[in-house]
């Protein structure tokens, strides 16, 4: 089946460092989607990508979908305590099923 | 106002009951779904439901039984709780089943004991 690779798994920065991480498939997707999840929450959406090449930001945050369509990532600049979560990759084809990344854990220091 | 909403928000329950998990959305959506959140934090899908009709079912035990009376609501019943049921499920709806994206309840958090 459909299998997405999230890296990394985790990541400890600084307060104010910038963030990357990113997602492969081995399959092509028609729709990349990045979530976070914040503890006892369920994940809330923060860019929805369509086109391939698709460079979108929602204010630190700016992702890109790959123009292979076989992979995403996702930046947050400047971090700040509030961007501590689990965020997790998505990707869809169609009318399949949306399939997640196994999610990078954001720990930042003050 | 909430979009997505899930109840309970924790059910704690012994090996072989019976329990249900309702969800609501009042997004005005067609499509809805139940994952299972691991201990390990995988989203893995089980259920799509689409104008009411059942349109994905993953390798799921037939235990669990999904139900929607109207596109609005998907409740969730499982029968004969096992210890491997404990996890997060969570309801999420989307537009359509296409490439709209989905948006999540607050979950539910299962523990079987």
């Amino acid at each position: 089946g459909q299998q997405l690779n999230q890296s990394p798994q985790s990541m400890f920065i600084q307060e104010g460092e910038d963030v990357s991480m990113n997602c492969t498939s081995s399959s092509i997707f028609n729709t990349w989607l990045w979530y976070k999840q914040d503890p006892g929450e369920g994940p809330v959406l923060l860019i929805a990508l369509y086109k391939a090449g698709e460079l979108t930001s929602n204010g630190r945050l700016t992702a890109q979908f790959g123009i292979t369509r076989k992979d995403s990532f996702l930046n947050i600049s400047a971090s700040i305590p509030s961007d501590v979560g689990i965020y997790f990759c998505a990707g869809r084809r169609g009318a399949q099923k949306l399939v997640f990344g196994q999610g990078t854990r954001l720990t930042i220091n003050p | 106002d909430t979009a997505v909403s899930q109840t309970p928000k924790y059910l704690v329950t012994q090996m072989g009951n019976d329990k249900s998990i309702k969800c609501e959305q009042n997004l005005g959506h067609d499509t809805m779904y139940w994952y299972k959140q691991d201990s390990k934090k995988f989203l893995k899908i089980m259920f799509s439901y689409n104008n009411k009709e059942l349109i994905i079912n993953e390798t799921v035990p037939n235990r669990f039984s999904p139900k929607s009376p109207d596109k609005a609501h998907l409740n969730l019943h499982i029968n004969s709780l096992e210890l491997g049921d404990s996890a997060v499920y969570f309801c999420a709806s989307s537009q359509d089943v296409y490439n709209s994206p989905l948006h999540f309840g607050n979950g539910t958090r299962l523990t079987v004991t």
